[in-house]
């Protein structure tokens, strides 16, 4: 069946330091989205992207959508200690007239400060 | 508050007991879901609903799983027969859809805990 991969699983990095998290799809996507959960929390949307190669930035947040539609990244420039949470990417699979969506495994960020 | 609203948030019970967990979509919303999300890992897609429709419950989903959504508002989800294995966070969401290019944004709620002790 589809699946939605991330790398990495974790990732440690001093505050100030970028940090970069990668989707990938075993089949094209209508569309993809973000999602954060904060440590307790629950996952929480950051923004969709519908267009094969489509950049988005919310301030040092710049993501991406790869040309065949089944990839996309995530970048944060920067890094500060409000950023540490798990960002889940999310798509959309396509069976008959309805879809569902389901998640990657997610990237935990550690931010050391 | 017009987010997605859970209850209970916490719930601890015996093995061999049945749970139910309610949730309230957004108003407006007429996509439900519920996935199931344990620790280090993703949401798992359990089920969803398109109004009060039944669309798909996952293959991983054992009989003792029973969603409802009987007037197309707030929705139940039970588990018969608890396991130690179906301790995990229980994850309600909702969305508006129009179509599959239009895409689908999900509003999660803050969860149901469940331990199964």
């Amino acid at each position: 069946g589809q699946q939605v991969m991330q790398i990495p699983q974790y990732q440690h990095v001093q505050e100030g330091e970028d940090f970069t998290t990668y989707c990938n799809s075993s089949t094209t996507l209508s569309n993809i989205q973000w999602y954060k959960q904060r440590p307790g929390g629950h996952p929480v949307f950051l923004i969709q992207l519908v267009k094969s190669g489509e950049v988005k930035k919310q301030k040092r947040l710049t993501f991406q959508f790869g040309e065949a539609k089944k990839n996309s990244s995530l970048h944060i420039t920067a890094t500060q200690t409000t950023d540490v949470g798990t960002y889940f990417c999310a798509g959309p699979v396509v069976k008959t007239s309805y879809d569902k969506v389901i998640f990657g495994p997610g990237t935990s960020l550690s931010v050391i400060p | 508050d017009t987010g997605v609203s859970q209850n209970p948030r916490h719930k601890i019970t015996k093995r061999g007991q049945n749970v139910t967990f309610r949730c309230d979509p957004i108003s407006e919303h007429n996509r439900l879901y519920w996935y199931r999300q344990t620790l280090g890992q993703g949401p798992e897609f359990l089920t969803y609903f398109q109004n009060e429709a039944q669309l798909e419950k996952s293959r991983l989903l054992s009989d003792r799983f029973s969603a409802e959504r009987p007037k197309g508002s707030f929705s139940t989800l039970e588990i018969q027969r608890t396991e130690q294995g179906d301790s995990a966070m229980y994850l309600c969401a909702s969305s508006l859809f129009y179509s599959p290019n239009s895409g689908n944004t999900i509003y999660f709620g803050e969860g149901s805990w469940l331990t199964v002790v």
